[in-house]
C-alpha cells in the first residue's frame, strides 16, 4: 500500500524568507500524481501545486515550487518570500494512476507558522 | 458561488442520533469522495462514487453510509452516531482529465 510521510509536524519561517517542507512517499507504481494542499484556519483545503510523475520538470506556481526526486521518492515544497497568509497546515498527497479508487493518500501534515 | 458546497458547516449531536451530511457540486465532475480528518491523522477516505450507480467503500467506511442522489449530490449518513465519529468531514470532486480533487469547505461534526 502507498504511504505518504511528512516528517516535520511543525515549521516556522520569518516573513519574506524561504522555507522548505518535506514529503516522502512509498509506492511501487511508476505513474502517479503528487499534490500539495494548504489548509488555513478557515479549514478549506486549497490546492497549492500539482506534479505528474512522468514529467521531470519541477512544477512551479508563483512563489511555490517543488523539488521532485522520483528515484528518492521525495516531493518537497519550497515557499519563497513567505507571507503572513502562508501560515497554515500543509498536506502532501499521492494519487496513483493505476488504482481504481482515484482517492488521494495524505500525509499527516506540517503546520507552518510565519513570523512578522 | 463555491463549486463544492457542504451542509451543515457545523453540527453538534448526541450519541445514537442519525445524522446526514450533504454535498453538492457545480463542477460537473462525475467522481465524488467523502473524507474524514482527525487531528494528527490527515484525511482518510470513507466512501467514493464514480456515478449514481457506482458507490464504493473506502478505508474507514464502518459506521457510515452514502447516497448519490444525482451526479451533483452525494450525501454521507451516520446511522447511529458515536463520540469517536467526532471529526471534520470533507466532500471532494475529481476532475478526471487533470486528476485534481476539489474540496468543499468541510463539516465539523461533534458527537456528545
Amino acid at each position: 500500500a502507498q504511504t505518504v510521510t511528512q516528517s516535520q509536524p511543525e515549521m516556522s519561517v520569518q516573513e519574506a524568507e524561504t522555507v522548505t517542507l518535506s514529503c516522502t512517499y512509498d509506492t511501487s507504481e511508476s505513474d502517479y500524481y503528487l499534490f500539495w494542499y494548504k489548509q488555513p484556519p478557515s479549514r478549506q483545503m486549497i490546492l497549492v501545486i500539482r506534479q505528474e510523475a512522468y514529467k521531470q520538470q519541477n512544477a512551479t506556481e508563483n512563489r511555490f515550487s517543488v523539488n521532485f526526486q522520483k528515484a528518492a521518492k521525495s516531493f518537497s515544497l519550497k515557499i519563497s518570500d513567505s507571507q503572513l497568509g502562508d501560515a497554515a497546515m500543509y498536506f502532501c498527497a499521492y494519487r496513483g494512476r493505476g488504482g481504481s479508487q482515484g482517492n488521494l493518500i495524505f500525509g499527516k501534515g506540517t503546520k507552518l507558522s510565519v513570523k512578522p | 458561488d463555491a463549486d463544492v458546497t457542504q451542509t451543515p458547516r457545523n453540527r453538534i449531536t448526541k450519541t445514537g442520533k442519525r445524522i446526514m451530511l450533504e454535498c453538492s457540486q457545480t463542477k460537473g465532475h462525475d467522481r465524488m469522495y467523502w473524507y474524514r480528518q482527525d487531528p494528527g491523522l490527515g484525511l482518510r477516505l470513507i466512501y467514493y462514487s464514480f456515478d449514481v450507480k457506482d458507490i464504493n467503500k473506502g478505508e474507514i467506511s464502518d459506521g457510515y453510509s452514502v447516497s448519490r442522489q444525482a451526479q451533483a449530490k452525494f450525501s454521507l449518513s451516520l446511522e447511529s452516531a458515536i463520540p469517536n465519529q467526532t471529526a471534520l468531514y470533507f466532500c471532494a470532486t475529481r476532475d478526471r482529465y487533470t486528476d485534481t480533487q476539489y474540496f468543499g469547505p468541510g463539516t465539523r461534526l461533534t458527537v456528545l
